[in-house]
C-alpha cells in the first residue's frame, strides 16, 4: 500500500526567506512518481513539481526544488525567496508503480503555508 | 486557468437523492481522474480514466460510479447520497498515463448535501 505523511499541519515563513515542507512516502513499488500540488484559499489545485524514483537529480521548477532522498524515502519541497502569494496548502503525492495498481494516487494530509510580511 | 472545466460548480441536495457530475478534460488529454477533497478525510483519489477504460480505482464507495464518453469528458455518479458525501469533487486531465504526466486540476464542483 502506498502512504505519504505529511507532518507539518502548519507552517509560516517570513517574506523572501526559503523554506522546506517535509514529505516521506511508503511504498514497496520500485517505480513511482512524487507530485506537489499547492491550493490556494480559492481551491483551485496547482500543479508544482514532479520527481520521478529513477530520476538521478533533484527537480527544479523556478522557485521550487525538490530534496528527493530515496533511501530516506523523503521528496521534501523547497521553496526559495518565499513571496506572500506563496500562502496556501501545499500538499504532496504520490503515483504508485505496477503492484499498486498503476495510475493510483495517494494524497498527503497537507501543510498549511503562511507567509509573513 | 487549467483548461479542464467541471459542471455545476456548486450543488446543494437532500440525502438519498442522485446527482451527476461532469467534466470535460484538456483538449488533447486522454486521461480524466476523480477526486474528493473532504475536511476529514483530506484529498482522495477515486477513479481513473484513459480513452474510455478504468484504469484504477481508489477509494470509491460502490454508491459512486463514473464513465468516461468517446468525445473524452467524463461523469461521476453520486446516488444514494448521506451527508457524509459532503465535500470538493476534482477531476483532472492529462495526457496520457505513467511518468509526470502532469495532471491540470479542474475548479472542483462542491456538493452540499443536507
Amino acid at each position: 500500500a502506498q502512504k505519504i505523511t505529511q507532518t507539518q499541519p502548519g507552517m509560516f515563513v517570513q517574506e523572501k526567506e526559503a523554506v522546506t515542507l517535509d514529505c516521506t512516502y511508503d511504498t514497496s513499488d520500485p517505480s513511482y512518481g512524487l507530485f506537489w500540488y499547492k491550493q490556494p484559499s480559492s481551491g483551485e489545485m496547482i500543479f508544482l513539481i514532479y520527481q520521478g524514483s529513477y530520476d538521478q537529480q533533484n527537480a527544479t521548477e523556478g522557485r521550487y526544488s525538490l530534496n528527493f532522498q530515496k533511501a530516506r524515502k523523503s521528496a521534501n519541497l523547497v521553496i526559495s525567496a518565499s513571496q506572500l502569494g506563496d500562502s496556501a496548502m501545499y500538499f504532496c503525492a504520490m503515483r504508485g508503480g505496477f503492484s499498486g495498481g498503476y495510475q493510483k494516487v495517494t494524497f498527503g494530509t497537507g501543510t498549511k503555508l503562511q507567509v509573513i510580511p | 486557468d487549467s483548461g479542464v472545466t467541471q459542471t455545476p460548480k456548486h450543488l446543494i441536495t437532500a440525502t438519498g437523492q442522485r446527482v451527476t457530475l461532469r467534466c470535460s478534460p484538456r483538449s488533447g488529454d486522454l486521461s480524466v481522474y476523480w477526486y474528493q477533497q473532504s475536511l476529514d478525510q483530506g484529498l482522495q483519489f477515486l477513479i481513473h480514466y484513459y480513452n474510455g477504460e478504468e484504469r484504477a480505482k481508489g477509494n470509491i464507495l460502490e454508491r459512486f460510479s463514473a464513465q468516461q464518453f468517446p468525445d473524452l469528458h467524463s461523469e461521476l455518479n453520486l446516488s444514494s447520497l448521506e451527508l457524509g458525501d459532503s465535500a470538493l469533487y476534482f477531476c483532472a486531465s492529462s495526457v496520457g498515463t505513467g511518468g509526470k504526466n502532469e495532471q491540470f486540476f479542474g475548479p472542483g464542483t462542491r456538493l452540499t448535501v443536507l
